[in-house]
């Protein structure tokens, strides 16, 4: 069964230096997602990409943090300056857009920010 | 604003017994919801959907219930089994912001052998 698959799966980095998140969408989607999840909460919407531009974004997207669809597989999420509240799993998902509104995730990347 | 949200946190049933788990939802304008699964470490899981032009829909040991009178989604497992332990999430849809789900907080699951 084809799966979106995220790298790392766990990446720990020092406060103000920017990680850069990889993710492999599934081959037939459109649309892309970067969602977070703090440990314990909620996941959180973070963005979405259709089309080779931000569709749409949530308050926590802030200038920090940019996507990019570099090639027809990888979409990346980069956070520039990390900041320690920005520890938490990320997940990205991706859906066709044609036959409805299913979003498939991925295992997540977990990010520590010391 | 969009908002969706969970009557409870938590739910302990043995096995065998069916799982029912409730979720609200404030967003009128939400045309469709989805219950995913979570288990530890790994992301959320779909489990099934609904749109909001119909009340039931039904997969393998699951079912959803949709009221848009009262704003409500449950979902209903079946037999439930040492493998359906884990946290569930609701997260609802619409045409206004068409191309993003908003989760609810999360309901964990867990089932007493």
């Amino acid at each position: 069964e084809p799966e979106v698959t995220q790298t790392p799966s766990h990446q720990v980095t020092q406060m103000g230096q920017e990680v850069i998140l990889r993710c492999v969408p599934i081959s037939n989607h459109l649309y892309f997602y970067w969602y977070r999840q703090i440990l314990g909460q909620k996941v959180e919407f973070l963005v979405s990409f259709y089309n080779n531009e931000i569709s749409e974004k949530s308050e926590i997207f802030d200038d920090q943090f940019s996507v990019e669809r570099p090639d027809g597989s990888n979409f990346t999420l980069k956070i520039r300056s990390t900041k320690l509240e920005d520890s938490a799993m990320y997940f990205c998902a991706s859906k066709t857009g044609f036959d409805g509104n299913t979003i498939y995730f991925g295992e997540g990347s977990w990010l520590t920010v010391v | 604003g969009e908002s969706v949200g969970l009557h409870l946190p938590t739910l302990s049933v043995q096995e065998g017994d069916n799982s029912i788990i409730n979720c609200a939802y404030s967003n009128s304008a939400s045309d469709y919801f989805i219950w995913y699964k979570q288990e530890s470490g790994k992301g959320p899981q779909f489990i099934i959907d609904i749109r909001s032009n119909m009340d039931k829909r039904q997969g393998q040991r699951v079912t959803v219930l949709l009221n848009k009178t009262v704003k409500h989604l449950s979902l209903q497992i079946a037999a439930t089994q040492p493998g359906d332990s884990a946290v569930y999430f609701c997260a609802e849809g619409s045409k206004t912001s068409y191309d993003k789900v908003i989760f609810g907080p999360g309901t964990s699951l867990s089932v007493i052998p």
